[in-house]
């Protein structure tokens, strides 16, 4: 049972492509994030956003756009991306406080697995 | 310089037997938390227990348990009777002040295998 969804579980796209990845967290939360898992590396936090703020880019190329309409939805928007953006995209969100705390658990949805040819 | 230490790739383990996932952190932070989370081959990450830097006690929920050696900043997570469900990779985490109030700093994760 998870409280985070993710669409779509699998994408394959080309270089030239526009897609869009979705997240919905039925929890309640304040905080959404965005993480990068590439083979063989640690989970790369991307985007965080709170009470639909963004509050944190991790030095993210522009060619990877977040959105965050309201505290429910997040959205990874993506264009022209390259072979090695090909990872799996995982979303998480936390109840989010204004000042954040230590121990804030981020809850993660299944993920979508990108790959880009 | 690395924040989350897991040395074991991969391990294995005999149903219903007991194993330990080792992990050890570098903060200079007072107050930090530490996490475990699951990986299946699915791809979601699942909580599974928090330790805070304060705790007295060692956390524990259900089977698994986090062996706290503050002194020795390790965090080491035990699973007891393991399950074949039980493999999957396992991620240790910090967040910790320093690194900005929202930043999960993850392990590389380690491989446990459950043999029948």
């Amino acid at each position: 049972e998870t409280g985070v969804t993710q669409t779509p579980r699998h994408l394959v796209m080309g270089m030239t492509n526009k897609k869009s990845l979705k997240c919905e967290q039925h929890l309640g939360h304040n905080a959404m994030y965005w993480y990068k898992q590439s083979a063989k590396k640690p989970l790369e936090l991307m985007f965080v956003y709170n009470f639909k703020e963004q509050t944190e880019n991790n030095s993210v190329p522009s060619r990877f756009s977040p959105e965050c309409p309201n505290s429910s939805h997040l959205f990874l928007h993506l264009h022209t991306l390259q072979p090695e953006d090909s990872a799996l995209y995982l979303c998480a969100s936390s109840p989010g406080t204004s000042g954040g705390a230590v121990d804030e658990t981020q809850y993660f949805g299944p993920g979508t697995r990108l790959l880009v040819l | 310089a690395q924040k989350i230490t897991q040395t074991q790739p991969g391990m294995f383990v005999q149903e219903k037997e007991a194993v330990t996932l080792d992990c050890t952190y570098d903060t200079s932070d007072p107050s930090y938390g530490l996490f475990w989370y699951k990986q299946p081959s699915s791809g979601e990450m699942i909580f599974l227990i928090y330790q805070g830097s304060y705790d007295q006690q060692n956390a524990t929920e259900g089977r698994y348990s986090l062996n706290f050696q503050k002194a020795r900043k390790s965090a080491n997570l035990v699973i007891s009777a393991s399950q074949l469900g039980d493999s999957a990779m396992y991620f240790c985490a910090m967040r910790d002040v320093g690194a900005g109030s929202y930043q999960l700093t993850f392990g590389k994760g380690t491989k446990l295998s459950v043999i029948p």
